[in-house]
């Protein structure tokens, strides 16, 4: 466990709305992923961050967008959401004294209609 | 580019039966390979991990070698058990200047009783 909380677990919303996703860290790590989970995909990496204010593109980034204003919390917006966003979505972070590993949060289901 | 390709599943097993999840990739470089578990309702957690040729991880019972010359990592397991129910992914760590994990699309195991 690295005290990372995701909210909400879940969310419906309808096509073309706004919707912001939070992942929030208690143990200040530096590195944090958002992730998505489909079926037949396995877990695709959307943006990740570096640092405050550090952030880059994953390789499914279209239509998302990340900030990072404080280390312990990492949002991922969509701007307009689309029925293709439906996934389970996965916040991480890499726990550089814990030999590099990987901690995830719970997951949110995110299903847009 | 790199990728991870491991079969899909699902697989089925009888309790204390033996256990092979294949996982191969493709990498430029010398990556660290990774196995991870996903407990029903939860998000990843790691399992195993190798970080260079011929290297074995070990965990709860589980193997896997890290085989340079076939671009291999599969996971085994010599007598499952009813707990051991979870979907499992084959991962590798790319050692650029952020590293990111690269998840294969993850085999379903049930294992009944």
């Amino acid at each position: 466990d690295a005290g990372i909380t995701q909210s909400p677990r879940h969310k419906v919303t309808e096509t073309g709305t706004p919707v912001t996703l939070r992942c929030h860290q208690t143990e200040n790590h530096r590195y944090m992923y958002w992730y998505r989970q489909d079926p037949g995909h396995g877990l695709r990496l959307i943006h990740y961050s570096y640092g405050v204010k550090d952030t880059d593109k994953g390789e499914v980034s279209d239509g998302y967008s990340v900030s990072r204003s404080k280390t312990e919390d990492f949002l991922l917006t969509l701007e307009s959401a689309t029925s293709s966003q439906t996934s389970v979505y996965f916040c991480a972070i890499r726990a550089a004294d814990r030999d590099e590993k990987l901690f995830f949060g719970s997951g949110t289901q995110l299903s847009v209609l | 580019g790199n990728s991870v390709t491991q079969m899909e599943g699902p697989v089925t097993l009888s309790e204390e039966a033996f256990l092979t999840i294949n996982c191969t990739y493709t990498a430029t470089g010398y990556p660290s390979l990774f196995w991870y578990v996903q407990y029903p309702g939860e998000g990843l957690q790691l399992l195993l991990k190798a970080t260079k040729a011929d290297d074995k991880g070990s965990n709860k019972g589980f193997e896997a070698t890290y085989r340079k010359e076939t671009t291999s990592f599969h996971l085994e397991k010599g007598s499952v058990q009813v707990s051991d129910s979870a979907v499992y992914f084959c991962a590798l760590g790319v050692k650029t200047s952020y590293d990111k994990v690269i998840f294969g699309p993850g085999t379903s195991l049930s294992v009944i009783p």
